[in-house]
């Protein structure tokens, strides 16, 4: 079956750290991969998108990694703040415009 | 307005009653895009509107789901006969696009059925 996975377990991490977000799906051949943020009581926010054919994309703090071969993303955020903290989605869309999300981990950011 | 808007922001309702929840897009966005989203879950897609295209509804639950989008903007997703399983958080996402490059997405309007 398909799925998309994320740590459903919360990451807490210290100021300052980098924070590193794990998406990981199965049985499906993704045109792109987005991430996305969403905080308590508000829809998500897009951040970056990262096509099939690009290993890594940046922007500013953020930095995402795409491997087709391991079926896997990678979020990074470098030199992370409290203001971080919220939940990041992961999305990918398996050809055509149908976009299926991940349940998000959860990062806390501690000062 | 600038963003994509919801109303209402908190539905309560009786089980077996109907409701309707409207999204505004944002002006100019082609297409738009209804998600539901339950407590400690991913979005989880319902209905997919392009131009004057035929929508996709493939994710539609029941048919007790209906949505339209008239004259390409305002959108409308009708639950008929809510069940308590019905509580989410209904979310409206538009796109400038048919390719779902960038969403942006409405704050959601929280459906409590009792």
């Amino acid at each position: 079956s398909q799925k998309i996975e994320q740590n459903s377990e919360a990451l807490n991490i210290q100021e300052g750290k980098t924070a590193t977000l794990t998406c990981n799906y199965t049985n499906y051949s993704p045109a792109y991969l987005q991430w996305y943020r969403q905080d308590p009581g508000r829809g998500p926010v897009f951040l970056l998108l990262i096509r099939e054919n690009e290993k890594e994309k940046r922007k500013e703090r953020l930095k995402v990694t795409f491997d087709t071969t391991l079926k896997q993303s990678l979020f990074h955020i470098t030199a992370s703040q409290p203001a971080d903290s919220a939940t990041y989605l992961c999305a990918l869309v398996d050809g055509g415009f149908k976009t299926i999300f991940g349940a998000g981990t959860r990062l806390f950011v501690k000062a | 307005g600038a963003g994509v808007s919801q109303s209402p922001s908190n539905k309560v309702t009786e089980k077996g009653k109907d409701v309707e929840l409207r999204c505004d897009p944002i002006s100019g966005h082609t297409a738009l895009y209804w998600y539901r989203q339950s407590l400690g879950q991913g979005l989880e897609f319902l209905i997919y509107f392009q131009g004057n295209s035929a929508p996709d509804k493939s994710g539609l639950p029941s048919d007790r789901f209906s949505a339209e989008r008239t004259g390409g903007s305002v959108s409308t997703l009708t639950i008929q006969r809510t069940q308590q399983e019905d509580s989410a958080v209904y979310l409206c996402a538009s796109s400038l696009s048919g390719d779902p490059d960038t969403q942006y997405f409405g704050p959601g309007t929280r459906l409590t059925v009792l």
